[in-house]
């Protein structure tokens, strides 16, 4: 079955600009969560969305949001870019949440702002 | 605070020898859930493997196997017979707890270089 789509795979962004992120999770899961990747800070937890709804988020400024789709597809928004968003964005997904036995993640998009 | 602990920034190992990855943790919660990853320069995470703080036995999955302590808070990644294909990092990740929460707290990670 397919894996966790994650587009674009590549971004390019200038300062001040913003971005959207997309997240196509597992047939029939229904959380998706989001992480940002940098070598500085590593593995950092954005926010899950389940069935719509925001269940969870990390600690991030307001210019991240997200959101759901009824399909559990799932976007991501940057508003404002800052250099300091340059990172790997993954999203990850799971049937339930918690979830019992882990997130299947997406190869991610690495984003880079100029 | 929950913290995930991983103290090799970088290990080598010859290819077909055995190496054990390091992972501590620190909770105060009764329930959780321990996980690792693997993530190749492409940048996917890939799941290996899963212990729940409940399970009676090491959890194992092929070549990997968690040596888990509980006692000591530790929970290392043992891979056996290391293959060039093993070079990757590997991340160490514990299921954040209270409530409905569901998100992975992770290390800082182990980059493992398998020599041939």
């Amino acid at each position: 079955k397919a894996g966790v789509t994650q587009t674009p795979r590549y971004l390019i962004k200038t300062r001040g600009q913003q971005v959207t992120l997309s997240c196509s999770p597992i047939s029939g899961h229904r959380s998706v969560s989001w992480y940002q990747q940098t070598p500085g800070q590593g593995l950092q937890f954005l926010f899950e969305y389940f069935s719509e709804t925001q269940r969870n988020k990390g600690n991030f400024p307001g210019r991240f949001s997200g959101r759901q789709f009824s399909n559990s597809r799932s976007e991501m928004n940057v508003s404002t870019l800052e250099l300091g968003d340059s990172a790997l964005y993954l999203c990850a997904s799971s049937l339930d949440t918690p979830p019992l036995n882990g997130y299947t993640f997406g190869s991610g998009t690495r984003l880079t702002v100029v | 605070a929950q913290k995930i602990t991983q103290t090799q920034p970088g290990m080598f190992v010859q290819e077909k020898e055995a190496v054990t990855l390091d992972c501590t943790y620190d909770t105060s919660d009764p329930s959780y859930g321990l996980f690792w990853y693997k993530q190749p320069s492409s940048g996917e995470m890939i799941f290996l493997i899963y212990q729940g703080s409940y399970d009676q036995q090491n959890a194992t999955e092929g070549r990997y196997s968690l040596n888990f302590q509980k006692a000591r808070k530790s929970a290392n990644l043992v891979i056996s017979a290391s293959q060039l294909g093993d070079s990757a990092m590997y991340f160490c990740a514990m299921r954040d707890s209270g409530g409905s929460q569901g998100n992975l707290i992770f290390g800082k990670g182990t980059k493992l270089s398998v020599k041939p």
